[in-house]
């Protein structure tokens, strides 16, 4: 799986679009980016993936850069609830034999009134 | 919605117990992982296993061991607990098929005294 870079930690006004941005330039013609966020004190929850063109959801929309190094990912109006530690992680479809999923350190997103 | 449920959220053990952690889920997933997450180093993966009885180690399995003896069931085993595996543990699975994402249980946080 590609490695992933992402800031440490951002920060965001409360109904302002957050921005979360990951590198990812060794990223291979096969492989998905995917985002997860991790509420305090529960487990990763997925958001959003894509390949190569831009994804949109009820949660999120996930930006893709025409050379696929790297990817942003748009909470179009934050609320204190998004404050969470969000993962970009950039791996293959999972066909299982033994492929292992790693996450990194991710961005700690904290959403200010 | 796929519904991943580890059996404990607190637990608190004595070094050189031996600890069982139980995860189980809904949907049939072939695939289930444990991960470990500490303060600045994120997840780690711990173990994984892609089908029943099978396992792979995954970037830190010392001292911990699997069982799978069932599809929806993977247990994590802490053989003789020490205080080092003080952390916050985390379950898995995903389906083997192209875009799927990994769902996560909310985690079982083990003090070890």
């Amino acid at each position: 799986d590609a490695k992933t870079t992402q800031p440490t930690s951002m920060d965001c006004a409360e109904g302002r679009a957050a921005n979360l941005p990951c590198n990812h330039s060794t990223i291979s013609g096969n492989e998905y980016v995917y985002w997860y966020r991790q509420i305090h004190s529960q487990g990763p929850q997925y958001i959003i993936h894509g390949l190569k063109n831009n994804e949109t959801n009820e949660m999120a929309s996930l930006i893709i850069t025409e050379d696929r190094k790297s990817s942003t990912l748009i909470l179009p109006h934050a609320t204190l609830r998004d404050t969470a530690v969000y993962y970009c992680i950039v791996r293959v479809p999972y066909t299982g034999g033994g492929n292992k999923l790693t996450f990194g350190t991710g961005t700690q997103l904290k959403v200010e009134l | 919605d796929v519904k991943v449920t580890q059996s404990s959220r607190y637990l608190v053990k004595r070094t050189g117990e031996k600890v069982f952690l139980e995860c189980v889920q809904d949907m049939d997933h072939e695939n289930m992982f444990w991960y470990r997450q500490d303060p600045g180093l994120g997840l780690r993966l711990i173990y994984f296993s892609y089908d029943v009885k099978m396992k792979e180690k995954g970037d830190i399995p010392e001292g911990y061991s699997v069982s799978r003896e069932k599809k929806e069931r993977f247990s994590l085993i802490l053989e003789s607990a020490s205080t080092n595996q003080t952390s916050m543990y985390l379950c898995a699975s995903i389906g083997t098929g192209k875009y799927q994402p990994q769902h996560f249980g909310d985690g079982t946080r083990l003090s070890i005294l």
